[in-house]
């Protein structure tokens, strides 16, 4: 199964790019990377998927190298409103295993 | 839509007791999911189902039984709950070829 490595934390202050790494060399060939992220308590949400390519949607920026090994999160204006835990999932089969997370404080 | 929905939002338990954790979507999806999650832990798998039918075993599937008789519902049931069940238990559901998955708000589980 491919494992992530993933900061416990980082910060960010409103309004800048937050910038969010997950390191992923163990990856299939074929398998997606998704990012999701759980706001307090509520129930994770889904951002953004890739598999080669960068990705871009209304949420977030997805940068992926061009060895797949390791990807980035981009929100491009952060507000408080993103203070989360964001979790970097690549697809293993038919599981969603959730890591630790990186916990994105934005600081006013 | 309503999305997932899970019910209830809030349950206390006695030890031993047994109950159900209801979900359901109304998004035609093939896989569904439990998750449990600890205070201040991460989310861990409990059980999943790939459609109708067709369930396996996740990271922590003990002391949780689950069955799906339809695409709509996916139930998770205590036998006889402990208190190392309390947690907040999250559904997710999703199409089998994508992993983009809608997530219910949680059922804050208490066993005393």
């Amino acid at each position: 199964d491919a494992k992530t490595t993933q900061p416990p934390s980082m910060d960010c202050a409103e309004g800048r790019a937050a910038n969010l790494p997950c390191n992923h060399s163990t990856i299939s060939g074929n398998e997606y990377v998704y990012w999701y992220r759980q706001i307090h308590s509520q129930g994770p949400q889904y951002i953004i998927h890739g598999l080669k390519n960068n990705e871009t949607n209304e949420m977030a920026s997805l940068i992926i190298t061009e060895d797949r090994k390791s990807s980035t999160l981009i929100l491009p204006h952060a507000t408080l409103r993103d203070t989360a835990v964001y979790y970097c999932i690549p697809r293993v089969g038919d599981k969603i295993i959730f890591g630790k997370g990186t916990r994105l404080h934005i600081l006013p | 839509n309503a999305g997932v929905t899970q019910t209830p939002k809030f349950q206390v338990l006695k030890t031993g007791q047994s109950m159900t954790l209801q979900c359901a979507q109304d998004m035609n999806h093939e896989y569904m999911s439990w998750y449990r999650q600890d205070p201040g832990m991460g989310l861990r798998l409990i059980h999943y189902s790939v459609g109708a039918g067709i369930t396996d075993q996740g990271e922590v599937p003990n002391g949780y039984n689950v069955s799906r008789s339809t695409t709509e519902d996916f139930p998770l049931r205590l036998l006889s709950a402990a208190p190392s069940q309390t947690s907040v238990y999250f559904c997710a559901s999703s199409y089998y070829w994508d992993r983009k998955a809608f997530f219910g708000q949680g059922t804050r589980l208490t066993v005393v």
